[in-house]
C-alpha cells in the first residue's frame, strides 16, 4: 500500500539557522506533494505544494525539493524563526483523484 | 473567507453518550473531508463526500461512526455510542476538487470520552 514517511521525528534548530525536514514516499506513481505545517491547538495549516512535473518549488522563505527517483521530499524553511516551531506534516496523492496520505509528522522546536 | 469552521472545538462526554461534531466548508469547495488525528496513529481519513455525495467512508472505524452532507454548506460525524479510544482530535477539511488541490483544515474539535 501507499504510505508516507518522515525520517526525523524531531528536529531542533537555533533561531536564524536553514531547517530541512525529510520525507520519504512508497508510492512510485504520487504525483502531487504538499507541506503542511500545524501548531499546537491549530489545524494542519497549508505551506507549499509540488507537482512531480517539478523537482524544486520556492515560496516565501520555504522550498520544496522533489527527488523522485529516491522517492523522497524535503521542505527547507531559511533563517528559522521562532514562529515555525511546529509540527509539519508532508502529504503525497497516488494519482489524480485519489486522496492525500500523510506522513506521521516531524516536530520542529526552534531555540533561542 | 472564515475558512472551514468546526464545532464545537472541545467536547466532553462520559462513555455511552452520542457525540456530534459539526462542520461548515469553504464556500464554493465540493469536497469534504474528516480526519482523525491521535498521537499513537497520526492523521486517519475518516470518509470524504464529492458534492455531498459519500465516496469513500472505508476510514470510518465502526457502526458507531456516522457522517452526513446534508448540503454543501454543513456536514457532521456522529459517534453513537462514544467509548473512551473514541478520545482523538477529529478535523474537518474541504477542497474545490478531490486530490487536485490542496486540503484547507479546520482547527478541530478536541473529543473527550471518559
Amino acid at each position: 500500500g501507499e504510505s508516507v514517511g518522515l525520517h526525523l521525528p524531531t528536529l531542533s534548530v537555533q533561531e536564524g539557522d536553514n531547517s530541512i525536514i525529510n520525507c520519504a514516499y512508497s508510492n512510485s506513481a504520487s504525483d502531487y506533494f504538499i507541506w503542511y505545517k500545524q501548531e499546537s491547538g491549530k489545524g494542519p495549516q497549508f505551506i507549499i505544494d509540488i507537482r512531480s512535473n517539478m523537482d524544486k518549488r520556492q515560496g516565501q522563505r520555504v522550498t520544496v525539493l522533489l527527488n523522485k527517483t529516491v522517492k523522497h521530499l524535503s521542505l527547507q524553511i531559511a533563517a528559522t524563526q521562532p514562529g515555525d516551531s511546529a509540527v509539519y506534516f508532508c502529504a503525497s496523492r497516488g494519482s489524480y483523484g485519489q486522496n492525500f496520505v500523510f506522513g506521521p509528522g516531524t516536530r520542529l522546536s526552534v531555540l533561542p | 473567507d472564515a475558512g472551514v469552521i468546526q464545532s464545537p472545538r472541545h467536547e466532553v462526554t462520559e462513555m455511552g453518550q452520542e457525540v456530534t461534531l459539526r462542520c461548515k466548508p469553504i464556500s464554493g469547495h465540493n469536497s469534504l473531508f474528516w480526519y482523525r488525528q491521535t498521537m499513537m496513529r497520526g492523521l486517519e481519513l475518516l470518509i470524504y463526500f464529492n458534492n455531498n455525495v459519500p465516496i469513500d467512508d472505508s476510514g470510518m472505524p465502526e457502526d458507531r461512526f456516522s457522517a452526513k452532507m446534508p448540503n454543501a454548506s454543513f456536514s457532521t460525524l456522529k459517534i453513537q455510542p462514544s467509548e473512551p479510544r473514541d478520545s482523538a482530535v477529529y478535523f474537518c477539511a474541504s477542497s474545490s476538487r478531490v486530490g487536485g488541490s490542496p486540503l484547507h483544515f479546520g482547527n478541530g474539535t478536541r473529543l473527550t470520552v471518559t
